[in-house]
C-alpha cells in the first residue's frame, strides 16, 4: 500500500465549489477504487475503476465524478451537487481483473466544507 | 446487494486477554473476506484474509474462521496488547468487482 499516494492530506471547501482528489499507484494494478468514510459508518464505495477509460458507480456515487485516462490515475471529483460531503476519503486499488483481489489503501485525504 | 454486520461496535478487553469480532453476511456468492485494521486517522490495512474454500486461517496471533453455511466469519487475537488498540472492518467480496465492508468495531486493550 505504500505505492498508493492521496494529496491532499487535508482539503477546506467553500460552499458551491467543486474540488478534486488526487489518487495515484505504481502497483502497476488495474483496478482502483473510491470509499467515503464517515463516523460509525464504515467504508461506502463511490466509484471503481476495472480498467482505463471505464468506470462504475458504487453505491453513493452521486454529487460525484471520476476519470480514468491513464492506469496510474484515479482523481475523484467532489461537485456541488454532493450536499454533505465533509468525510475522509480513501482511494485504493487491487491488482486485476480476475475479480477477487486484495485492495491496497492510500493515505486518505480528509475534506472539510466551510 | 451484499448486507455485512459486524459484532460488536466497540470492545474492551484487558491485555494479554483474548478478543473475537464476527460479521455475518447475506450472499451466498461472496468468496473472499478480508479484515482490516485502522488506527485513528490512518489507512486501513489488511492484517489476514480468508477465502470460501478454507474453513480457517492463522498468522501468529490472529485467525480467521469462515462458516459458510451461516454465512457468518470471526477474527480472533489471542494475547492483546496495547498497540492491537484500533478499528477492525470486515468485508466481503460479492463478486461485482466491490468489497461490502462493515461498520466496523473500536478495540481498546486496557493495559
Amino acid at each position: 500500500d505504500g505505492g498508493i499516494t492521496q494529496s491532499p492530506k487535508y482539503l477546506f471547501r467553500k460552499e458551491g465549489q467543486n474540488v478534486t482528489l488526487s489518487c495515484e499507484q505504481n502497483l502497476n494494478h488495474d483496478a482502483m477504487y473510491w470509499y467515503r468514510q464517515d463516523p460509525g459508518q464504515g467504508l461506502r464505495l463511490i466509484y471503481y475503476s476495472q480498467i482505463v477509460n471505464d468506470f462504475q458507480k458504487g453505491d453513493i456515487a452521486e454529487g460525484y465524478s471520476v476519470s480514468r485516462e491513464k492506469k496510474e490515475s484515479f482523481p475523484l471529483t467532489v461537485t456541488s451537487a454532493q450536499k454533505n460531503p465533509t468525510a475522509f476519503y480513501l482511494c485504493a486499488s487491487s491488482p486485476g481483473l480476475a475479480g477477487v483481489d486484495t485492495q491496497y489503501f492510500g493515505p486518505g485525504t480528509r475534506l472539510t466544507v466551510l | 446487494g451484499e448486507n455485512v454486520e459486524q459484532h460488536p461496535s466497540t470492545l474492551s478487553v484487558q491485555e494479554g486477554d483474548s478478543a473475537v469480532i464476527k460479521c455475518t453476511y447475506s450472499d451466498s456468492a461472496s468468496n473472499y473476506f478480508p479484515w482490516y485494521k485502522q488506527e485513528l486517522g490512518k489507512r486501513p490495512q489488511l492484517i489476514i484474509d480468508i477465502r470460501s474454500n478454507v474453513g480457517e486461517k492463522k498468522d501468529q496471533r490472529i485467525a480467521v474462521t469462515l462458516n459458510k453455511t451461516a454465512k457468518h466469519f470471526s477474527l480472533h487475537i489471542t494475547e492483546t496488547q496495547p498497540e492491537d488498540s484500533a478499528v477492525y472492518f470486515c468485508a466481503a467480496w460479492t463478486g461485482s468487482y466491490q468489497l461490502t465492508f462493515g461498520k466496523g468495531t473500536k478495540l481498546s486493550v486496557i493495559p
